[in-house]
């Protein structure tokens, strides 16, 4: 059982540059989010869906557009990198929303943006 | 202000001993959950124990367990007997009941406590 799979691992861009941080999971998981991690910042939420076809925005959605065409899909994309988007993407996903819900997260991508 | 409070950013702490990671949060709405969260140095977040707002008692899972202190605001997570592998960064976290009443909208997280177990 994958779980949840995010593509690439690793991630060089220049500023300006634009690019998609993949993220599926095959455990049939209506609920997917994005999560970047910066030093001494803890994680935190850029968008998040509810299901196919249903996206929101979260604490930090500026500078990233997603779309969730399918159950199994959540890519995230980065539409002009800048420096500031330099961090370790996560992405999650849970079987519902509700309060105790476990998110299980991706590997993460360390996106170096120069 | 802070919605979820982690005042240790480094522990140290010597194997076999117990170890209380603190997590203090701050929300209005009564109904919450709270979740700890594990990422050792390979990168990828382990859960580790879910405490709801309603929950009576403590929540355990196996060495882990939470001591839920509703009125002060507080979640910290014990480990008992710890080992060179608890080695790792701690996260507490928060999900609301929120707009829906769901916790769709996500999860909440501190900044971390990078615990490190010497032998």
């Amino acid at each position: 059982n994958a779980g949840v799979t995010q593509t690439p691992k690793f991630q060089v861009l220049k500023t300006g540059q634009s690019m998609t941080l993949q993220c599926a999971q095959d455990m049939n998981h209506e609920y997917m989010s994005w999560y970047r991690q910066d030093p001494g910042m803890g994680l935190r939420l850029i968008h998040y869906s509810v299901g196919a076809g249903i996206t929101d925005q979260g604490e930090v959605p500026n500078g990233y557009n997603v779309s969730r065409s399918t159950t199994e899909d959540f890519p995230l994309r980065l539409l002009s990198a800048a420096p500031s988007q330099t961090s370790v993407y996560f992405c999650a996903s849970s079987p519902w929303t509700g309060l105790n819900t476990e998110a299980f997260f991706g590997q993460g991508t360390r996106l170096t943006v120069v | 202000a802070q919605k979820i409070t982690q005042t240790q950013p480094g522990m140290f702490v010597q194997e076999k001993e117990a170890v209380t990671l603190d997590c203090t949060y701050d929300t209005s709405d009564p109904s919450y959950g709270l979740f700890w969260y594990k990422q050792p140095s390979s990168g990828e977040m382990i859960f580790l124990i879910y405490q709801g707002s309603y929950d009576q008692q403590n929540a355990t899972e196996g060495r882990y367990s939470l001591n839920f202190q509703k009125a002060r605001k507080s979640a910290n997570l014990v480990i008992s007997a710890s080992q060179l592998g608890d080695s790792a960064m701690y996260f507490c976290a928060m999900r609301e009941g929120g707009r829906s009443g769901g916790g769709a909208d996500g999860l909440t997280f501190g900044k971390g406590t990078h615990l490190i177990i010497q032998p």
